[in-house]
């Protein structure tokens, strides 16, 4: 099995909401990645956890903040977005081999800020 | 630093046609090469992998071999159909790094 699932997988916020989003594997996975995926575009790397450690965090805004509460959980809280926050947010999984792992998608959430 | 480049698409096939999307990369070393697919409004999904040199990747009739020397895994499916229809991604990644390096996407429409 090699299932990641996210939740929701539709969402609209205002800019003065509050949300988050989850991630959910039970793969055994020691890293678990969040992707933020703007339309024609490539996924762009937000944040790495390992071993429910944040381990990089690409200069994103503080407006998002996630938080790994164990090894097979990854959420995302969202507060005061801006509308060009509006993207697909994909979540992955992968083991943890020093590199070269393979990673897993979830579908995704597809996020619209008004 | 490593970085993969593939084709610029859009793709437009007609059924049954011969596919090839080009993707090379560049790395210090000796990374795994993926080619991951997205059908609308769905995430990406694994479709195959090499992790070595040499090494041929193959699910549900598409292949990529790991070409070293050229430094390239290009994607090859013989007879495309329309359910194959999606932007088609390639990626690397390799020893002491998390992230995954993802080319731009090359978008694949085919026609009946």
């Amino acid at each position: 099995d090699t299932e990641v699932t996210q939740t929701p997988k539709h969402l609209v916020m205002g800019m003065t909401n509050k949300k988050s989003l989850k991630c959910e594997q039970h793969m055994g996975h020691r890293a678990m990645y969040w992707y933020k995926q703007k339309a024609k575009k490539p996924p762009e790397l937000m944040f790495v956890y390992s071993y429910e450690k944040l381990s990089i965090n690409e200069s994103v805004p503080s407006r998002f903040s996630p938080e790994c509460p164990n090894s097979s959980l990854l959420n995302l809280h969202l507060h005061a977005l801006q509308p060009e926050d509006s993207a697909l947010y994909l979540c992955a999984s992968s083991q943890l081999q020093g590199g070269k792992e393979t990673q897993y998608f979830g579908p995704g959430t597809r996020l619209l800020v008004l | 630093g490593n970085s993969v480049t593939q084709m610029e698409g859009p793709v437009t096939l007609s059924e049954e046609a011969f596919l090839t999307i080009n993707c090379t990369y560049t790395a210090t070393g000796y990374p795994s090469l993926f080619w991951y697919v997205q059908y609308p409004g769905e995430g990406l999904q694994l479709l195959l992998k090499a992790t070595k040199a040499d090494d041929k990747g193959s699910n549900k009739g598409f292949e990529a071999t790991y070409r070293k020397e050229t430094t390239s895994f290009h994607l090859e499916k013989g007879s495309v159909q329309v359910s194959d229809s999606a932007v088609y991604f390639c990626a690397l990644s390799d020893l002491g790094n998390n992230d995954m390096r993802f080319g731009a996407g090359t978008r694949l429409t085919v026609k009946p």
